[in-house]
């Protein structure tokens, strides 16, 4: 695609529920990275895939936060069991290969936990 | 210990000015420095990069390096009120297995007419 995309751009859940975050990274774009911008606040890193190579979770921060990659293309966010503080903006960022060339990002999802 | 730091702010200029954007990173192996404009609801947006020390000018932007001191800069000359937006520096910076980008918290400037 032209962008990365990202859906739902909105979405309100209640405490406890699941949610999934989808990302349709640029087309080619090997490396795919997901982060949370909390209110006022900077970009926290969650997970990065890499082609076919492990993903990165060092920044998932806890276990009811997990992501896929399918293909190597598409990649989902979930977050079971949602708390309040889980309320952020989750950005999915892709980059054709290497971080030398920069991050293009997605126009984010806005989880709201209520 | 944060690893790319910018002053918070926020910052604020008079349209025309020179508006000067500060960062500075922990990590010496950093190569690749990038700055994103971010707009208050957008995400942020790509707007300059530089590897080598000194400076990279692309129209009103300069980005300035300087890896012995471990510190990037952004100038934006003739600012305008358009220009009004958080300014995010991120660095690559050794994490996990790999190397990604690590961002600052951001600089918000204001332009005003």
């Amino acid at each position: 695609g032209a962008g990365v995309s990202q859906s739902p751009s909105n979405k309100v859940t209640e405490k406890g529920k699941d949610v999934e975050l989808r990302c349709d990274p640029i087309s080619g774009h090997t490396a795919l990275y997901w982060y949370r911008q909390s209110l006022g606040q900077g970009l926290e890193f969650l997970i990065y895939f890499q082609g076919n190579s492990a993903p990165d979770k060092s920044g998932l921060p806890s276990d009811r936060f997990s992501a896929e990659r399918t293909g190597g293309s598409v990649s989902t966010l979930t977050i079971q069991r949602t708390q309040q503080e889980d309320s952020a903006v989750y950005l999915c960022a892709s980059s054709p290969g290497p971080v030398n060339y920069g991050y293009t990002f997605g126009s984010g999802t806005r989880l709201t936990v209520v | 210990q944060k690893e790319v730091e910018q002053n918070s702010g926020p910052l604020s200029v008079p349209e025309g000015a020179i508006a000067s954007l500060n960062c500075t990173y922990s990590d010496r192996g950093s190569q690749s420095f990038f700055w994103y404009r971010q707009y208050s609801g957008k995400s942020p947006e790509l707007i300059m990069f530089i590897y080598s020390n000194g400076d990279k000018e692309d129209g009103r932007f300069t980005a300035q390096l300087n890896k012995a001191s471990q510190y990037v800069s952004l100038l934006i000359r003739d600012s305008q009120p358009s220009d009004s937006a958080t300014y995010l520096c991120a660095a690559d910076i050794s994490s996990g297995s790999a190397r990604q980008l690590t961002f600052g918290s951001g600089t918000q400037l204001t332009v005003l007419p």
